[in-house]
């Protein structure tokens, strides 16, 4: 059984930096790509990004771009995304969504997803 | 403003079908897989569809999806009081070389 399992809600100051990490099991952790994807109180989904944790490739939207980092440690299957210069409107659930790739191809849908970690920017 | 375009609500009663549309552009669903979520009050997403029309394992048939050109849509049939939720398309975005969803259509079991 496929678990993603996040790391806990944090409380930052504006200007900061967090990171949220996402251990993986019950699959091969390098089979399947890792995206972040993220819902302001009350909002819509929002995609941030990708890491291929086969070779450490990484996406970004752009908007996040200079402030994001994706990283993974397949030695203990597990990915994490550091956001930093945090604003008030980074205040959000962070999720990490599982894609299955195999080769070039991809499922293109986010298979499994973490439970969750609310990230709050508040001075 | 989402790049994929969702009415923000839906409701029927119980037994009902209800449907929900996703209308995007050439560069996400007209060439690319649709993915329907489904989000339950206070929990993560969960995937219904993926591949325009696919269930993965466990998901109950009266959740069935279809694509038409730029456009798809999600159709819940024989409508049930746990099927209260928000629903999420996605697709990628071959343009903005990106991930992209709709704004989410909350139903309501009346």
């Amino acid at each position: 059984q496929v678990h993603l399992v996040q790391s806990g809600a944090e409380v930052q100051k504006p200007g900061a930096s967090m990171k949220v990490s996402c251990k993986a099991s019950g699959y091969t952790f390098t089979a399947y790509y890792m995206h972040w994807v993220r819902q302001a109180p009350g909002q819509g989904l929002e995609w941030m990004g990708q890491i291929n944790p086969k070779s450490g490739g990484t996406q970004y939207a752009q908007e996040f771009q200079g402030r994001v980092t994706m990283t993974r440690d397949t030695s203990i299957s597990t990915a994490s995304m550091e956001l930093s210069r945090l604003r008030s409107d980074d205040t959000a659930v962070y999720y990490c969504a599982s894609e299955y790739c195999s080769g070039d191809s991809c499922s293109k849908a986010f298979d499994y997803w973490g439970q969750g970690t609310l990230i709050t920017v508040s001075s | 403003q989402s790049v994929l375009t969702q009415p923000p609500s839906a409701s029927g009663t119980p037994g009902q079908r209800v449907t929900i549309s996703c209308s995007g552009s050439s560069s996400n669903i007209g060439g690319n897989p649709v993915s329907w979520y489904q989000q339950l009050p206070g929990t993560a997403p969960k995937l219904l569809i993926n591949n325009n029309n696919q269930r993965p394992s466990g998901v109950p048939d009266r959740f069935s999806g279809s694509k038409s050109g730029t456009s798809a849509s999600l159709a819940i049939s024989g409508l049930q009081s746990d099927d209260e939720a928000d629903y999420y398309c996605a697709a990628r975005d071959d343009s903005l070389h990106r991930y992209v969803f709709g704004a989410g259509t909350k139903v309501t079991v009346l």
